[in-house]
């Protein structure tokens, strides 16, 4: 099977852009979780996706968006890049068939704003 | 609400070495813990799991229980390799598909 992909693995910006990043989860898998990651705050979560509804969402201002697709492909999207958006925005899939379910994650895309 | 703690890194041991990387949480209700791996310049990468109270978690030489009554979940080598130099993060989830995490521990093995 194949594993959680995303595209693009690195971007650069400036500020005040717009960026959207994808993710294709693992086949089967309906749930996508969005997390930031970044060497001060550690992971935080952004949002999850589940058959294309958003079902939790973390601490992040309006500026982040995103939405899950029919075929459980899932985009981010980030308005008004600020300098502190800089990250690693990781996305990891998982079946959600249980409470005991594990995520499965992709590589990252490596966010630079300038 | 929910969190995880880790201990703070970074750490550095010879080939080896034991490793015991400290992890301790604080749930409403009944969550499963995980133990994932991060290498450099790669995703999270499952490392073990533990669903319920006292279940051992086991996977390449890595172990951790599930210590319900001191809310722990410690993660163990008996002998750490140089492959081993990783990023550790522990991390619960009460379902709902959010997870928590802890802030990473940095570890380095030196030959």
């Amino acid at each position: 099977k194949a594993g959680v992909t995303q595209t693009p693995r690195y971007l650069i910006k400036t500020r005040g852009q717009q960026v959207t990043l994808s993710c294709s989860p693992i086949s089967g898998h309906r749930s996508v979780s969005w997390y930031q990651q970044t060497p001060g705050q550690g992971l935080q979560f952004l949002f999850e996706y589940f058959s294309e509804t958003q079902r939790n969402k973390g601490n992040f201002p309006g500026r982040f968006s995103g939405r899950q697709f029919s075929n459980s492909r899932s985009e981010m999207n980030v308005s008004t890049l600020e300098l502190g958006d800089s990250a690693l925005y990781l996305c990891a899939s998982s079946s959600r068939a249980s409470t005991t379910d594990t995520q499965y994650f992709g590589p990252g895309t490596r966010l630079t704003v300038l | 609400g929910n969190s995880v703690t880790q201990m703070e890194g970074p750490v550095t041991l010879s080939e080896e070495a034991f490793l015991t990387i400290n992890c301790t949480y604080t749930a409403t209700g009944y969550p499963s813990l995980f133990w994932y791996v991060q290498y450099p310049g790669e995703g999270l990468q499952l490392l073990l799991k533990a669903t319920k109270a006292d279940d051992k978690g086991s996977n390449k030489g890595f172990e951790a229980t599930y210590r319900k009554e001191t809310t722990s979940f410690h993660l163990e080598k008996g002998s750490v390799q140089v492959s081993d130099s990783a990023v550790y993060f522990c991390a619960l989830s009460e379902g709902g598909n959010q997870f928590y995490f802890g802030t990473g521990t940095s570890l380095t093995v030196i030959p």
